[in-house]
């Protein structure tokens, strides 16, 4: 799986988007991106995943360049329970199995 | 709202103590997982299951032993605890099939031998 790199922290204004980056200049045609959390050493939670394709739901919204080398994770109104450390992953459909989670974005919400 | 429990939350041991950390999850998956996680550092695969009677290694190497012998039912066991072993302990499970299934995490164990 491709390797991906992550700021080791963040700030946002409660109220306000955060946009989270991720560079994954090796990710080949057939590895998706994946986004998961962790609050404060909760069991980390799924948020959103895509190919190439901007994608939203309910959480988050991604956005991946159109060369797939980095994408973006946008919460667009964050809150302070939205404070928690994001983990952007690289897999190949058929690997799905192995999460390979890396140090991610600890984003801190702020008041 | 994932159906995925571990016990205990919390457990103080001592060492060489023989401890089994449970994890249980009411999806019917047939893929589950125990990852280790040091705190404030990433967490790693320790073991992993892809149904009844399958277990398998994961990418950090653990003293740990797992075990499936019901579906919904992925127990971790140390036979001697010591205190390289104190960590927290997360279990995941996910459906069976390819694709792009997520994983579905519980509360993880915290897990201190003294």
């Amino acid at each position: 799986d491709a390797k991906t790199t992550q700021p080791p922290s963040m700030d946002c204004a409660e109220g306000r988007a955060a946009n989270l980056p991720c560079n994954h200049s090796t990710i080949s045609g057939n590895e998706y991106v994946y986004w998961y959390r962790q609050i404060h050493s909760q069991g980390p939670q799924y948020i959103i995943h895509g190919l190439k394709n901007n994608e939203t739901n309910e959480m988050a919204s991604l956005i991946i360049t159109e060369d797939r080398k980095s994408s973006t994770l946008i919460l667009p109104h964050a809150t302070l329970r939205d404070t928690a450390v994001y983990y952007c992953i690289v897999r190949v459909w058929e690997n799905t199995d192995k999460l390979i989670f890396g140090t991610g974005t600890r984003l801190q919400v702020f008041p | 709202e994932a159906d995925i429990y571990q016990t205990p939350r919390y457990l103080v041991i001592g060492t060489g103590k023989k401890i089994t950390l449970e994890c249980s999850q009411t999806m019917g998956h047939d893929k589950m997982y125990w990852y280790q996680q040091d705190p404030g550092m990433e967490l790693h695969l320790i073991h992993y299951s892809y149904g009844v009677n399958s277990t398998e290694k994961g990418d950090l190497s653990s003293e740990s032993t797992v075990s499936r012998i019901r579906t919904e039912h992925f127990p971790l066991t140390l036979e001697s605890a010591r205190p390289s072993h104190t960590s927290q302990y997360l279990c995941a499970s996910s459906p069976s099939g390819g694709g792009l299934n997520e994983q579905f995490f519980g509360p993880g164990t915290r897990l201190t031998v003294l």
